[in-house]
């Protein structure tokens, strides 16, 4: 039972650049998130998925687009990388988006954007 | 606006308790109130959630005050693995299922 995992672990893009974030969890959770850590702060929502098949805009999704594959993976695209979205991205997971349930997080991808 | 008031550090020694506060004054009454923890380079753990009762689980203990507007994060006994930065955190009501985190604490734990 791997929990959520994320691939790759670390990226350097150049800017405008494209790439995909990978996140997968075998919790047969219903809902999934994506946020950002930037140094010294909180974790911010970036886009989230409540249930497969649909997805919603967060508190931050300008610069990104995300896919809910099937019911384990949900990722997220940059499409035109910029500085500002270096940062460290962690994809989480719970069986719903009710107020009592508890999160897993995945252990992160550093991405760093020049 | 911060949803959330924690100190920015604590020290403790190893073996001791601690006792890390929070303030939620703008929680709703049926908002819970969630502590995750980050270790260095890895992403936030859950730790342990509550409602109105205090709480205990193996990692620690919740105890929310009457009125809900401020809980504390107690580990009986502190060890260096417990060395983290604390998340006091909740959803405030949004219906997106998110976790709105502050800056949290950061726990020194001392040999």
């Amino acid at each position: 039972n791997a929990g959520v995992t994320q691939t790759p672990k670390f990226q350097v893009l150049k800017t405008g650049q494209s790439m995909t974030l990978q996140c997968a969890q075998d919790m047969n959770h219903n809902s999934m998130y994506w946020y950002r850590q930037d140094p010294g702060m909180g974790l911010r929502l970036i886009y989230y998925s409540a249930s497969e098949g649909t997805t919603d805009k967060g508190e931050v999704p300008n610069g990104y687009n995300v896919s809910r594959l099937n019911k384990r993976e949900f990722s997220l695209r940059l499409e035109s990388a910029a500085p500002s979205q270096t940062s460290v991205y962690f994809c989480a997971s719970s069986f719903s988006t009710g107020r009592g349930e508890t999160q897993y997080f995945g252990p992160g991808t550093r991405l760093l954007v020049l | 606006d911060a949803k959330t008031t924690q100190p920015n550090s604590m020290e403790s020694n190893e073996e001791e308790p601690v006792h890390l506060p929070c303030n939620h004054s703008t929680i709703s009454g049926t908002d819970y109130i969630h502590w995750y923890r980050q270790l260095p380079s890895q992403g936030p753990e859950y730790v342990i959630h509550g409602l109105t009762s205090n709480v205990n689980n193996r990692m620690a203990s919740l105890a929310i005050a009457e009125d809900r507007k401020s809980s504390t994060l107690i580990l009986h006994r502190a060890t260096l693995r417990d060395a983290a930065v604390y998340y006091c955190t909740s959803n405030y009501g949004g219906s997106q299922g998110n976790l709105i985190f502050g800056k949290g604490t950061k726990l020194s734990v001392k040999p």
